[in-house]
């Protein structure tokens, strides 16, 4: 009950398109879903968050959209750059627990 | 300062060496986590450390060691590691359970040989 699944493992997509990221989770206690993006040889950086009380958010290129009723959440980044390749990973937690459970992770390039 | 930073970058050793991982953060987090990620794989929680002690420890073999000396730093004690436990070791901070978001460190790459 404590898995987030992530799909797909890996994503090719053209400089301009859209990226899409799909995570679906089970426990329906989870309160907040951050989503992280990693380069190679670095740590996972926070890139937007979401909390279920709202169905989407964005940030620049960046949208999450959220629903709740089918307990899945999505990253969307529009017009996709060769610097947005990187490996992301949908996460999620509660108020109030310390523990951060993770997505398997999504590998993206973005192909000139 | 808005990082949490890791020392040493890398780090290469015996299966008898004994080596520390060195974390530190001055946000005023209180939470301070270490996690392990082997490639292509997330991270996956190792230690909790919450107002300096240690509230969670995801069963990992003695032979990783946590400390923390002060709110600030966290140190990984390392001792009698095997090949596989060769990995990016990553800390990690945030406020405290009571609120949201983790900083992560760059990491430091353990290679064990």
């Amino acid at each position: 009950q404590q898995q987030v699944k992530q799909s797909p493992q890996s994503l090719i997509v053209q400089k301009g398109g859209i990226s899409i990221i799909n995570c679906a989770y089970e426990n329906t206690a989870f309160d907040y879903f951050p989503w992280y993006q990693q380069f190679p040889g670095k740590g996972p950086a926070l890139l937007i968050a979401i909390r279920p009380d709202v169905s989407e958010k964005k940030e620049g290129r960046f949208t999450i959209s959220f629903n709740k009723s089918a307990k899945q959440f999505s990253l969307h980044i529009m017009d996709s750059q060769p610097g947005d390749s990187a490996t992301y990973f949908c996460a999620a937690s509660l108020l109030g627990n310390e523990k951060l459970t993770f997505g398997t992770g999504t590998r993206l390039t973005i192909i000139p | 300062d808005t990082e949490v930073t890791q020392t040493p970058k890398h780090l290469v050793m015996g299966m008898t060496n004994k080596k520390s991982l060195k974390c530190e953060q001055h946000m005023g987090h209180r939470a301070m986590y270490w996690y392990k990620q082997k490639a292509k794989k997330p991270p996956e929680l190792m230690f909790v450390y919450s107002y300096e002690k240690l509230s969670i420890n995801e069963s990992v073999p003695s032979r990783f060691s946590p400390e923390c000396p002060n709110s600030s730093l966290l140190n990984l004690h390392l001792h009698a590691l095997q090949p596989e436990d060769s990995a990016l070791y990553l800390c990690a901070s945030s406020q405290g359970a009571e609120t949201y978001g983790y900083t992560f460190g760059s990491g430091t790459r353990l290679t064990v040989v």
